[in-house]
């Protein structure tokens, strides 16, 4: 089984609908990611989380919401979708410590919003 | 934030090398990443460098200049399950969170 784990792994869905991205981790970092990839722009991160007290935004968090459960859970929220959030997202984990920011990513999960 | 530049896509032959380079503008260095990520997959970490130099690991070199904000990731031994989109990446100067490259995708041609 994978270690970071996300769910679902392909979605397609309209323009307005609500579309929650789920991420697990059994890593046991304190350190959880959310990046969307895409294609000529690289990974940009949407909104992280040090420990489960703790949310930040990232470059791109206008039209996402974010909620950390619990250490291992981290989930991304499109309370409204639009068609430009069509892209690539990657659940992220790193443990903060020895490399300054070594990255474990889930397999991906692929949004198409119509 | 940081700014990070690397070419789009390179060519070369199975058995060459390649040299995938990478410029960056940090406030503050803690370091650089080159990942790998090959076509839907996710990326997977391939070196880190602190230190200026070269850092050797089997058929994959990264090399670090922190006075010119440059590293270059170097290939050997080109294989085909090299074609991949190589990432480049910085850390923040005091949160640690990594910033991206674009990517740079490398086909190799038999």
């Amino acid at each position: 089984d994978a270690d970071v784990t996300q769910t679902p792994r392909n979605r397609i869905t309209k323009t307005g609908k609500r579309i929650m991205l789920e991420c697990s981790q059994t890593k046991g970092h304190d350190r959880m990611y959310w990046y969307r990839q895409d294609p000529g722009l690289g990974l940009r991160l949407i909104y992280y989380s040090f420990d489960v007290k703790d949310i930040n935004k990232g470059e791109i968090s206008d039209g996402y919401s974010v909620s950390r459960q619990a250490q291992a859970k981290f989930s991304l929220s499109l309370e409204s979708a639009i068609p430009n959030q069509t892209a690539l997202y990657f659940c992220a984990t790193s443990d903060g410590t020895g490399y300054a920011g070594e990255l474990f990513f889930g397999e991906g999960s692929r949004l198409t919003v119509l | 934030g940081q700014n990070i530049d690397q070419p789009t896509e390179m060519t070369a032959t199975e058995g060459a090398i390649v040299q995938i380079n990478c410029t960056y503008q940090t406030s503050g260095f803690n370091g650089l990443f080159w990942y790998q990520q090959h076509a839907g997959e996710a990326p997977t970490f391939l070196s880190y460098n602190v230190l200026d130099g070269l850092e050797e690991k089997g058929r994959f070199s990264s090399f670090l200049s922190r006075s010119k904000g440059y590293s270059y990731l170097l290939l050997k031994e080109l294989q085909m399950k090299d074609s991949a989109s190589y990432l480049c990446a910085v850390p923040g100067s005091n949160d640690y969170k990594l910033s991206f490259g674009a990517g740079t995708t490398v086909t190799v041609r038999a």
